[in-house]
């Protein structure tokens, strides 16, 4: 596609439920990032894709967090018994071989825990 | 642990000032250093940088790298409302192509 697609933009799930984000990459692109930005922070890093490679799982922040990159594409970020502090704009990005200056960011799915 | 830290974290200006946005670095074999504009959700792309005292210049904002003392100076001169953003720093190493992020910079114009 043109750009990144994020879905759904919005979510609002009650505490302990289970929540499944989805992200679409530009065509082409073989590096796929997750991010999560709380409420008046930067950038915090979750998990990279590239390619077939084993992903970087390093930035999960526990074992509740997951996600799947299906043929190289589409990837999903799953998150399990949901906590309030999960509450987030969780932003995903793709990139052409993964080079930085190549990184374009969809426009995030904004999480809310109740 | 690779760290980024902005200042100010916010800054109220009029139309036409120059606003100087800071961003100071940790990083274990730095690869380079790059800044993002993030108006509602999705940051977009500014500079990037990886040599020390080449500045970089697109229209009215410009930036440097000082490798030698870790930091990057973010320049917007004759600002514009819509110049009103937060602006990110992030830095790469060596290790991988992920961005670490500073807490970023938020940025208001007054006309």
């Amino acid at each position: 596609g043109a750009g990144v697609s994020q879905s759904p933009s919005n979510k609002v799930t009650e505490k302990g439920k289970d929540v499944e984000l989805r992200c679409d990459p530009i065509s082409g692109h073989t590096a796929l990032y997750w991010y999560r930005q709380s409420l008046g922070q930067g950038l915090e890093f979750l998990i990279y894709f590239q390619g077939n490679s084993a992903p970087d799982k390093s930035g999960l922040p526990s074992d509740r967090f997951s996600a799947e990159r299906t043929g190289g594409s589409v990837s999903t970020l799953t998150i399990q018994r949901t906590q309030q502090e999960d509450s987030a704009v969780y932003l995903c990005a793709s990139s052409f071989r993964g080079l930085p200056d190549g990184y374009t960011f969809g426009s995030g799915t904004r999480l809310t825990v109740v | 642990e690779d760290k980024v830290v902005q200042s100010p974290l916010s800054l109220v200006v009029h139309e036409g000032d120059t606003v100087t946005l800071n961003c100071s670095y940790e990083v274990t074999n730095f690869r380079s250093l790059l800044w993002y504009k993030q108006e509602k959700k999705a940051p977009t792309f500014l500079f990037m940088l990886t040599s020390s005292g080449i500045e970089k210049k697109s229209g009215r904002l410009s930036s440097i790298l000082d490798k030698k003392e870790l930091f990057s100076i973010l320049n917007i001169t004759a600002t514009q409302t819509g110049d009103s953003a937060v602006y990110l720093c992030a830095v790469t190493n060596n290790a991988g192509n992920m961005l670490t992020f500073g807490g970023g910079t938020r940025l208001m114009v007054k006309p």
